[in-house]
């Protein structure tokens, strides 16, 4: 158990209205990751942070924002949420074995109206 | 850039039934490389994984080895169950820029009793 807990689990929202979906780590882990889930997609990185205030894009990161303003906490904003961002979002931390494995929690699942 | 292509789904087997899904990838560098386990409603756990040519990733009956002259990872198992009914993830990890994890589209698998 890596653990990592997303809230809120599920969120059904309007468009244009912020969301904000947090992931919460207990293991002090430097590198956190947003990921969503799409059928036909796989998974595809959205952003992802490298330690307090550290942030880079992903491949999928137009209409989203992060922050880490503590170790524990990555947050993932949608200023003006779309119908397109409708998805399951999965936040995963990198594993301390050194060989790049992910650790996820259970994922927050959004659907924009 | 870096890719993952495996073989579409679903897979439908009967109990016992051998299991191969197919998987390749493109990297310019030297990349770990992984599967991830999806079971209904929950986050991906990771499955097996392998960090140079020719290392054999195992792990609950499942077999991987990393195959750098055919650019391979397939996954095996000899005899699968109906609780190995999930989606499963090939995916690779760059150690320079991040540790950014790159999936394929997923594979479904439904095992029949």
């Amino acid at each position: 158990d890596a653990g990592i807990t997303q809230s809120p689990r599920h969120k059904v929202t309007e468009t244009g209205t912020p969301v904000t979906l947090r992931c919460h780590q207990t293991e002090n882990h430097r590198y956190m990751y947003w990921y969503r889930q799409d059928p036909g997609h796989g998974l595809r990185l959205i952003h992802y942070s490298y330690g307090v205030k550290d942030t880079d894009k992903g491949e999928v990161s137009d209409g989203y924002s992060v922050s880490r303003s503590k170790t524990e906490d990555f947050l993932l904003t949608l200023e003006s949420a779309t119908s397109s961002q409708t998805s399951v979002y999965f936040c995963a931390i990198l594993g301390s074995g050194g060989a790049g494995e992910l650790f996820f929690g259970e994922g927050s699942r959004l659907t924009v109206l | 850039g870096d890719s993952v292509t495996q073989m579409e789904g679903p897979v439908t087997l009967s109990e016992e039934a051998f299991l191969t899904i197919n998987c390749t990838y493109t990297a310019t560098g030297y990349p770990s490389l992984f599967w991830y386990v999806q079971y209904p409603g929950e986050g991906l756990q990771l499955l097996l994984k392998a960090t140079k040519a020719d290392d054999k990733g195992s792990n609950k009956g499942f077999e991987a080895t990393y195959r750098k002259e055919t650019t391979s990872f397939h996954l095996e198992k000899g005899s699968v169950q109906v609780s190995d009914s999930a989606v499963y993830f090939c995916a690779l990890s760059d150690q320079t820029g991040g540790f950014k994890t790159i999936f394929g589209a997923g594979t479904r698998l439904f095992v029949k009793a």
